[in-house]
């Protein structure tokens, strides 16, 4: 089965630094969306692309964080610099279509020190 | 902006019994989908099932299925012949069709779902 691919799958960094999530999506899908988790906001929308282009990342500090599609095969999300409240799992989901059923990465555990 | 409520933060169930998951969601949208996902100790998220608010069908998906009340706005999850592993958060989601902030999933708190055997 096509599955989302998130690297890395945990990370440990102390605050203040860079942090890049990666997530390769499934072959075709047109739609992917990155999600965070933590036990008190429960999942929450960051972003969303359609054919590469940004469409909502109304749920994003904008401040510190930035998603990006270099290319169809990759999208990306950063935060610089990271702080202790952005520790969180995040998923990435991609759909092949607007209203498919988005399908989920294991998500990366990040842990801000 | 839309809401999912799951008021059950935690459910427990005998292996082979059923259990009912229960969903509200506040929407003004006439057309929207609403799913369930499930989410193992793993921390993957799985989709379970999948119902398009046009449809009076409701889903059905080997053992699981839903109850879907438009009207109500209701959307519960019935699990038949639990299993234990089947034990994991469930969460209901809704999909706006079309418009403003379509596409993007608005998720519930969850439920903590054990199967004890």
């Amino acid at each position: 089965d096509a599955r989302v691919t998130q690297t890395p799958r945990h990370k440990v960094t102390e605050m203040g630094q860079e942090v890049t999530m990666r997530c390769q999506p499934i072959l075709g899908h047109n739609t992917v969306f990155w999600y965070r988790q933590t036990m008190m906001q429960g999942l929450e929308l960051l972003a969303y692309f359609r054919n590469r282009a940004p469409l909502d990342d109304s749920g994003m500090p904008k401040d510190r964080f930035s998603a990006e599609m270099p290319d169809a095969t990759l999208a990306t999300l950063k935060i610089q610099p990271s702080e202790p409240r952005d520790s969180a799992v995040y998923f990435c989901a991609s759909g092949e279509q607007g209203n498919q059923p988005q399908h989920f990465g294991d998500g990366t555990r990040l842990s801000i020190l | 902006a839309q809401t999912v409520t799951q008021s059950q933060p935690e459910m427990s169930v005998q292996e082979a019994e059923t259990v009912t998951l229960s969903c509200t969601y506040d929407t003004s949208e006439n057309n929207y989908y609403l799913f369930w996902y499930k989410q193992p100790p793993s921390r993957q998220m799985i989709l379970v099932i999948r119902q398009e608010a046009y449809k009076q069908q409701n889903a059905t998906e080997n053992r699981f299925s839903v109850n879907f009340q438009k009207a109500a706005k209701s959307f519960s999850l019935k699990i038949s012949d639990s299993q234990l592993g089947d034990t994991a958060m469930y969460f209901c989601a809704f999909m706006r069709g079309s418009g403003a902030g379509s596409y993007q999933l608005t998720f519930g708190k969850g439920t903590k779902l054990s199967v004890i055997p």
